[in-house]
């Protein structure tokens, strides 16, 4: 099956520098990717998606990149603010018997420092 | 507003005593699942639904069962809960793309 492994499992960073967060997946299927930002307390929330035929995707300070000879993406944010803190997810998905399956990564706990 | 709804947010229960987790989407989704996270572990797939009376099993479906009799409810229930159920839940609805979930069920079984 699907293994997606991202890292890091924690990031600190100074408010207003960048983040990269990195995912790596297994299977040459997967044709969606996700992002996922779970704050304190509450569920993971989407904030960008991907898929297969596109190789990067922005929405204002969140980015993200797609290689799929590598089978590796990345979620970028820029100018880091103290709401950015929060626990992100990556996650590959592929169609499989009529539905999309999903694996997710084990998660990023991002802190950004005021 | 679109939203995944489950209750109860918090449950202490004891070893054995058979309890549901309830999940209610107005989205008119027809794909909802349910999800365990466990620290280290991420978030793992217990059971998932295509639509009404259409349900199969997810990646950790051992000790739970589920039901959908409505395109909105999905509940989750553990007969004979264990300790090793204690975790956080989450149930999540989907029509392509990505999910919307619920704000969590943390469990503890005692």
């Amino acid at each position: 099956g699907e293994n997606v492994e991202q890292h890091p499992s924690t990031l600190s960073v100074q408010e207003g520098d960048s983040a990269v967060i990195k995912c790596t997946y297994s299977d040459s299927a997967s044709n969606y990717f996700p992002w996922y930002k779970q704050e304190l307390g509450k569920g993971p929330q989407l904030i960008i998606d991907i898929r297969s035929n596109v190789g990067e995707k922005k929405d204002q300070r969140i980015a993200v990149t797609l290689n799929k000879t590598a089978k590796h993406f990345s979620l970028h944010i820029t100018e880091t603010q103290p709401e950015d803190s929060a626990v992100y997810f990556c996650a590959a998905s592929k169609n499989s018997g009529g539905y999309q399956k999903v694996t997710f990564g084990t998660g990023t706990k991002l802190q950004v420092i005021p | 507003e679109a939203q995944v709804t489950q209750n109860p947010r918090y449950l202490i229960t004891v070893t054995g005593k058979k309890l549901t987790v309830t999940c209610s989407q107005n989205m008119n989704h027809e794909y909802m699942s349910w999800y365990r996270q466990d620290p280290g572990l991420g978030l793992r797939q217990i059971y998932y639904s295509m639509n009404v009376e259409v349900t199969d099993k997810g990646d950790v479906p051992e000790g739970y069962k589920v039901s959908r009799k409505e395109k909105r409810n999905f509940p989750l229930i553990l007969e004979s809960p264990s300790p090793n159920q204690t975790s956080l839940y989450f149930c999540a609805s989907a029509k392509g793309g990505g999910y919307t979930f619920g704000s969590g069920t943390r469990l503890t079984v005692v």
